[in-house]
């Protein structure tokens, strides 16, 4: 069964751009979570989608919004992009929300924002 | 609010020691534990996990114990070789409730071969 993949891996963006990212769960899966890793805020929760619709929010300004599609799969977009907004964007995916599943994360979206 | 605290943040250890990381969870309606290792360049990947109803979980080296009332969690990792080597992270979680994984710091393990 194929894991996780997020597209793009890598990606720069000038400040004031938007960006968006994507993540395919793992076949079957419905949750999806994303998080933001950086080296100084560690990694931190973004959202979390199940049945295309978003179960719980970090705390991360409006500029962080996302969605879920009816296969499961999610993007995530940044607006106005910020300096700061610079860091390794993972995503997870589960199989379930209502019960104690597995996460498996894929490998990332790096985004630079020059 | 949720926070998770893990200790220490840099590990070094020579092949074949013992390697010990601990955390330490604020909420105490946390019922799910994993823990991940992440090396240079890759994704995290779960190593090994426990629920709040068990003490303690083992899985060939790696051992995870739990102490529901300290709300303390423990990674023990014995006979260390040096592909253990990687930035480990624990994480509490609401499962059942939710899938948001609050996560811990990272500890730097270095295993000296």
């Amino acid at each position: 069964k194929a894991g996780v993949t997020q597209t793009p891996r890598y990606l720069i963006k000038t400040r004031g751009q938007q960006v968006t990212l994507s993540c395919s769960p793992i076949s079957g899966h419905r949750s999806v979570s994303w998080y933001q890793q950086t080296p100084g805020q560690g990694l931190q929760f973004l959202f979390e989608y199940f049945s295309e619709t978003q179960r719980n929010k970090g705390n991360f300004p409006g500029r962080f919004s996302g969605r879920q599609f009816s296969n499961s799969r999610s993007e995530m977009n940044v607006s106005t992009l910020e300096l700061g907004d610079s860091a390794l964007y993972l995503c997870a995916s589960s199989l379930e929300r209502l019960a104690i599943y597995e996460q498996f994360f894929g490998p990332g979206t790096r985004l630079t924002v020059l | 609010g949720e926070n998770v605290e893990q200790h220490p943040s840099t590990l070094s250890v020579q092949e074949g020691d013992s390697a010990v990381i601990k955390c330490t969870y604020s909420d105490s309606a946390s019922n799910y534990f994993p823990w991940y290792k992440q090396e240079l360049g890759k994704r995290p990947q779960l190593i090994i996990d426990i629920r709040s109803n068990v003490g303690e979980k083992k899985d060939q080296r790696i051992a995870v114990t739990l102490n529901k009332t300290a709300k303390h969690f423990s990674l023990h990792i014995t006979e260390t070789q040096p592909e253990d080597s990687a930035v480990y992270f624990c994480a509490a979680s609401r499962g059942g409730a939710t899938n948001k994984l609050i996560f811990g710091t990272g500890t730097l393990l270095a295993v000296q071969p």
